[in-house]
């Protein structure tokens, strides 16, 4: 069965530290992946995406992710955090030429100043 | 260009109530979707329609009903609402299947059935 894992629930990260986002997958088939945001409500924009090539991917707003098909994941990085930042964070998986796409619960991100 | 609009924001509905939620795009997209969000559970596919003229149930339809009124709308019907389908409802919109291309999504209606 297709499922997507984010391992934590709440991140809570200093203004300027770097961030990671953890982000599993379960996937019977070659998975295309993404990572979206959801500030506070607001409905969800594509932050990255990887459906071939290159395993490391940049997004907007300075994120990238990498993925390892031998670790079936598929996490979520930034050098350093903006206040701006704070937001809700989904991980989804879906097939390439499918319609269906499975979301994680989601990882809030908390920033202090 | 809006993107996707979705309409109403909010709404508050007693048990056994019925109500649309309504959604469009202006993106020219052929693929459109439903899903609700709930704390702890992302989000869940309720229908989707590929194309024009086609629906099909995705992981929680029941309870509800979709109309594709045409390419650029996409129609949510609760028939008789139940505390349960409490949730934020999103509509997205996608170029087509069988491409490498993403969703898009609208801004939400935030549901409560008392």
């Amino acid at each position: 069965a297709q499922s997507v894992t984010q391992p934590d629930i709440h991140i809570t990260v200093s203004e300027g530290a770097s961030l990671e986002l953890r982000c599993n997958y379960s996937y019977g088939a070659t998975p295309y992946l993404f990572w979206y945001v959801q500030s506070p409500g607001q409905g969800l924009q594509l932050l990255l995406k990887y459906f071939s090539g290159d395993t490391l991917v940049q997004g907007i707003k300075g994120f990238e992710a990498e993925f390892k098909r031998s670790q079936s994941s598929f996490n979520l990085r930034k050098p350093s955090v903006h206040w701006s930042d704070a937001a809700e964070y989904f991980c989804a998986v879906g097939a390439r030429y499918g319609n269906k796409l499975v979301f994680g619960a989601g990882t809030i991100l908390r920033v202090k100043s | 260009n809006a993107g996707v609009t979705q309409t109403p924001k909010f709404q508050v509905l007693k048990t056994g109530q019925s109500m649309t939620l309504q959604c469009a795009q202006d993106m020219n997209h052929n693929s459109m979707y439903w899903y609700r969000q709930d704390p702890g559970m992302g989000l869940r596919l309720i229908y989707y329609s590929a194309s024009e003229g086609t629906t099909d149930k995705g992981e929680v339809p029941n309870g509800y009903n979709v109309s594709r009124l045409n390419k650029r709308e996409f129609s949510l019907r609760l028939e008789s609402a139940a505390p349960s389908q409490t949730s934020v409802y999103f509509c997205a919109s996608r170029v087509s299947t069988g491409l490498d291309n993403e969703q898009f999504f609208g801004p939400g209606t935030r549901l409560t059935v008392l």
